[in-house]
Formats: structure tokens, sequence, C-alpha cells
């Protein structure tokens, strides 16, 4: 069974707190992503990484920062919390045949809440 | 810009029902996917599409490439079908990311 796997479900942290936002794939996919999803607004890109060492920003980079030393994880970084950063993160990745027509598959979701 | 237009927002139907959430999009795709996400935020691939038609249990969904639109139907729906379902396209030429519909939030009532 396909695994993406966030390391928290529910986050509470403070304004100005460095946070580490984890997820693990273990189906060898070269393409991770780091979403956000707000109310009214959806699901937006935030940074993704093709291939370990690589990321490239996404619609809504500002504020976050990513990590890939691995193949299989892929970090999400807040550098100085805020309270607009208060959402659903989701991770996920995907297969990379240079196509554009291969599966998605998503981690649980980490609710963050910044105080 | 390139953008994902998903309706209704909101449906609430009775047990039973076919349902019908509707995806359109703005230029050419290479995949689209039709996802579900119930509360609690996990979100699980029901299809990925790029022509044609494909069918899983009470779930079908279609798309027309000239017409840039797709379908998701779910016959003899039931409460455990209530869930947000989410229309994503992959742009041709664009990143691998995801574009996304904002979702619309359905309701089976028994």
């Amino acid at each position: 069974d396909v695994k993406v796997t966030q390391s928290s479900r529910y986050l509470v942290k403070r304004t100005g707190e460095k946070v580490f936002l984890e997820c693990v794939q273990d189906m060898d996919h070269e393409n991770m992503f780091w979403y956000r999803q707000d109310p009214g607004l959806g699901l937006r890109l935030i940074y993704f990484s093709y291939d370990v060492k690589m990321k490239e920003k996404g619609d809504i980079p500002e504020g976050y920062s990513v990590s890939r030393e691995k193949k299989e994880r892929f970090s999400l970084i807040l550098e100085s919390a805020s309270t607009n950063q208060t959402s659903m993160y989701l991770c996920a990745s995907s297969p990379s045949t240079g196509q554009g027509n291969t599966e998605a598959f998503f981690g649980q979701g980490t609710r963050l809440t910044v105080v | 810009k390139n953008e994902v237009e998903q309706s209704p927002q909101n449906l609430t139907a009775q047990e039973g029902e076919f349902i019908t959430i509707n995806c359109s999009y703005s230029v050419g795709i290479s995949a689209l996917h039709w996802l579900q996400q119930h509360p609690g935020g996990g979100i699980v691939s029901l299809f990925m599409l790029s022509s044609g038609k494909k069918k899983h249990g009470r779930l079908i969904a279609t798309i027309n490439i000239q017409e840039k639109h797709s379908s998701l139907h779910i016959t003899a729906s039931h409460p455990r079908d209530s869930a947000v379902y989410i229309c994503a396209v992959r742009f041709r030429g664009g990143a691998d990311g995801l574009t996304f519909g904002k979702g619309t939030h359905l309701i089976i009532q028994p």
C-alpha cells in the first residue's frame, strides 16, 4: 500500500517560531509537493521538488522554504511563523515520466495553528 | 492565467440521487484528476483522466478535451459519499504541480 506520511496531524505554534513540517513517501517518487488549503481559496502550491536537492517555487512561496536532502523526504520550513500561515498543509508525491499524466498521492494533511 | 472552475460549490441531495459535479479549465492539459477529501483533511485520488471516461464502482468520470470540461458522476448516492470533491489539472507545458478547483462540498442526506 503506497504511502505519503506527514509527521503531524495537528500542530500549534507561537508567532515567530521556526516550524518544520515533514513529509515522507515510500514510492521512490521523483516529484514532491507542498500545498496549503484555505477556505474559499482551495489548494495552492507552495513549493515543489523534482529531484534530491532541487526545489522550485510554486504560486505562494513567500514566508516558506523547503529542503530535500533525501529522495523520500521533503520538508517545509516556516522560518518565522505568522498567524496568516495558519492553514491546512498537504504534501503530495508523484512519479516523473516527463509527460505530466501521472497519478498524484497525498498525505493526510497537517493542520497548523499559529497563535 | 490558467484556471480551474468547479460547480456547484455546495450540493445537498437525498440518498439514492444521481449526482453530477462539473469542472472546466482554461487551456490545454496533460491530465485531470478528481480527488475526494473527507473531514479531517486526507485527500484520496479517485480518477486521473487524459481522455474519455473511467468508471469505478458507483463513480464515473468523463472528460471532453475539445470543450475543456470534465464531469464526476455518482450513481445511487449514499451518505458515506458526503465529502469535498476537488478537480485538479496539470496544464500542458506547465510545472509538475497541480492547479486545483475550489472544491464541491457534497452532503447526501439519508
